[in-house]
């Protein structure tokens, strides 16, 4: 089936630092991409949805200073925490959509495994 | 707005039996797709079944069945003869043929007892 690569799994961070995400689709063409957080035993709060060569559609109460989102391939999406505080601290997840190749959202997202985000 | 909701924050069940896990949605849209998400203590997303609102039969993937009640507007996941390794979260989501994003219901916890 198709993979999508995140990377970092992990990653602890001094506050104030940015950290940046990364997520590729290794055997597709994302035309859209997703960035998602989670809490602990929460559900998945989308944040932003990122179409190539294009700007991001933040969700509302994401500030997009904060999350920089860049989609700047058809396989490549990175999420930008910048100047991290604690409260950032979260698992954040990213999809990607193959697309039909006629303009429409595929019927399956494929997740990456997301990245542990621990500020100090 | 589309909405979905997960009323069984967890549930418990003993191995080899079959289990429901609830879902209900709200859309005015006549076109939209229905998603069952498995999520195990790794945090990765693994897709186990999708249901089009248009679909005449109610999807199955191997042991996993959804129960699609459109009138009702729900979409019920059915796993049978649960496994130990079936324990997770599960989470559903739809998403409306004119959005591009999926939204996510607040996650059931299953727990499979040997």
């Amino acid at each position: 089936g198709a993979v999508v690569s995140q990377h970092p799994s992990r990653v602890i961070c001094k506050s104030g630092t940015s950290v940046k995400i990364e997520c590729r689709s290794l055997d597709f063409q994302a035309t859209t991409m997703f960035w998602y957080r989670q809490f602990p035993k929460k559900s998945l709060m989308l944040m932003a949805t990122s179409n190539e060569g294009s700007k991001a559609t933040y969700e509302q109460g994401v500030e997009k200073d904060k999350f920089l989102i860049n989609h700047a391939s058809l396989t490549l999406s990175t999420l930008t925490v910048t100047s991290a505080h604690p409260e950032d601290s979260s698992f954040y997840i990213c999809s990607a959509d193959p697309g039909t190749g006629r303009g429409k959202g595929s019927k399956k997202l494929f997740f990456g495994s997301g990245t542990q985000l621990s500020v100090l | 707005a589309q909405k979905i909701t997960q009323t069984q924050p967890g549930m418990f069940v003993q191995e080899k039996e079959a289990v429901t896990l609830d879902c209900t949605y709200d859309t005015s849209d006549q076109s939209y797709g229905l998603f069952w998400y498995k999520q195990p203590s790794s945090g990765e997303m693994i897709f186990l079944i999708y249901q089009g609102s248009y679909d005449e039969q109610n999807a199955t993937e191997g042991r996993y069945s959804l129960n699609f009640q459109k009138a009702r507007k729900s979409a019920n996941l059915v796993i049978s003869a649960s496994q130990l390794g079936d324990s997770a979260m599960y989470f559903c989501a739809m998403r409306e043929e004119g959005a591009q994003k999926l939204v996510f219901g607040q996650g059931t916890r299953l727990t499979i007892n040997p």
